[in-house]
Formats: C-alpha cells, structure tokens, sequence
C-alpha cells in the first residue's frame, strides 16, 4: 500500500495563477483532509471530506476549493494564487468512526512569488 | 475552540537520556489525542494514539499517557538515540467532525 500520495512536491507560482494539488489514499478510508503548515502556526485545517460526496470547510478556507472526486481522490485547488499561501500543504486520511488515527501524506511545498 | 500547546518548543539532550515532552489543551472533551513525528521536509508519521477512555499507550520506547481532567499528555521517550531527533506534534481531535487541532510542535535534538 502506498497510503496517502500527493502530487507534485514542489510548485512555484507567480501571484494570480491557478492550481489543483491532487490527493489519493489506497487505504479505502471514508474522511479525507486538507491542512496547511506555516512556521510557528502549526497544522491548520482548510477543508475536510467527512465521506465521498462531502466537504466541508475548516478554520482557513479562504482563497481555496475542493473537489472529493471519489472516494480514493480528494483535491485542493487555489483559483487566484497569493503569496499569503505559500505554505506546506498536507493531506490526510482517516477511517470513519471517532476513534481512528489519521494518516498523512508526504506534503507539497508551495511558494508563491 | 480547542487550543493545544506543547512546551518547550525545543529541547536538546544527551544520547541515552530519557525525556518528557508536554502538550496540553483546552477542552477535555476530546476522542483521542495522537502524537505524531516529523523529520525536517517530510511529513508527519503517526506515533501513538490515545483514547478519551485509556490512561496510556505504548509503543517500543514511547509511552503516551492522557490526563483528560488537567487537560494534558505526556510523551515519555526512554533511552533517547541520535535518530529520535525531530519535532514530535500533538492533535487532540474534538467535535462531531472529529477534527484534529495541533500543538505547534516540540523540536527534539538527542546529540552523541
């Protein structure tokens, strides 16, 4: 199992461009997430998947959409990219329930200039 | 609105020698609290998951303890090696979505 992949590792964007950062786990887990890491912010939450068909927002959700396009896919697109969101962005998934762990992906690193 | 700490930020010590790091939040109604490791530029492994209902959990030389009503954990590493140097994260994961909030993170630096 290759668990939760991410692609790419490493973008760079000039302000105003557009793009999706895709996601996929071969886990079969229902809940899918999508956090961002900033220095000395921690992990912070932008959308979640509770169950294919759903999303819902998290605490920073701005400048961002999602798409869960199957149960295995779930992906992040910037429409109208800002340097603000230069960031590590990481997805994870976890098995539905309350109480099971959540896996994480390798992250991308995003700078935008 | 769940905060986590985790203090110190960071923290250097001998190879061998056995440590504590904290974490602790603000709302005890919580599932479960995991600990989770990164390596610089990489992303984060799932150590140790702890339930609402469990006092502590082991792993090898991690043991993770919960104390819901002072609203803290413990990561206790024994026998600290060069290798275990990283930053060790907390989640405690609250509310009907079940959602993760984080500590920011202790940087762990075991030196030779």
């Amino acid at each position: 199992n290759a668990g939760v992949t991410q692609t790419p590792k490493f973008q760079v964007l000039k302000t105003g461009q557009s793009m999706t950062l895709q996601c996929a786990q071969d886990m079969n887990h229902n809940s899918m997430y999508w956090y961002r890491q900033d220095p000395g912010m921690g992990l912070r939450l932008i959308y979640y998947s509770a169950s294919e068909g759903t999303t819902d927002k998290g605490e920073v959700p701005n400048g961002y959409n999602v798409s869960r396009l199957n149960k295995r896919e779930f992906s992040l697109r910037l429409e109208s990219a800002a340097p603000s969101q230069t960031s590590v962005y990481f997805c994870a998934s976890r098995q539905g329930g309350s109480y099971n762990e959540q896996f994480f992906g390798p992250g991308t690193r995003l700078t935008v200039l | 609105k769940q905060e986590v700490t985790q203090i110190p930020a960071a923290l250097s010590v001998p190879e061998g020698e056995n440590l504590v790091l904290n974490c602790s939040f603000t709302d005890s109604a919580i599932y479960n609290l995991q600990w989770f490791r990164q390596d610089p530029g990489k992303g984060l492994t799932s150590l140790l998951l702890i339930q609402s209902s469990q006092r502590e959990q082991t792993s090898g030389r991690l043991n993770a303890s919960l104390d819901k009503s002072s609203g803290r954990s413990t990561l206790y590493i024994a026998a600290s090696q060069p290798g275990d140097s990283a930053t060790y994260l907390c989640a405690a994961r609250t509310g009907t979505a079940s959602k993760l909030t984080f500590g920011t993170g202790t940087r762990l630096q075991v030196t030779l």
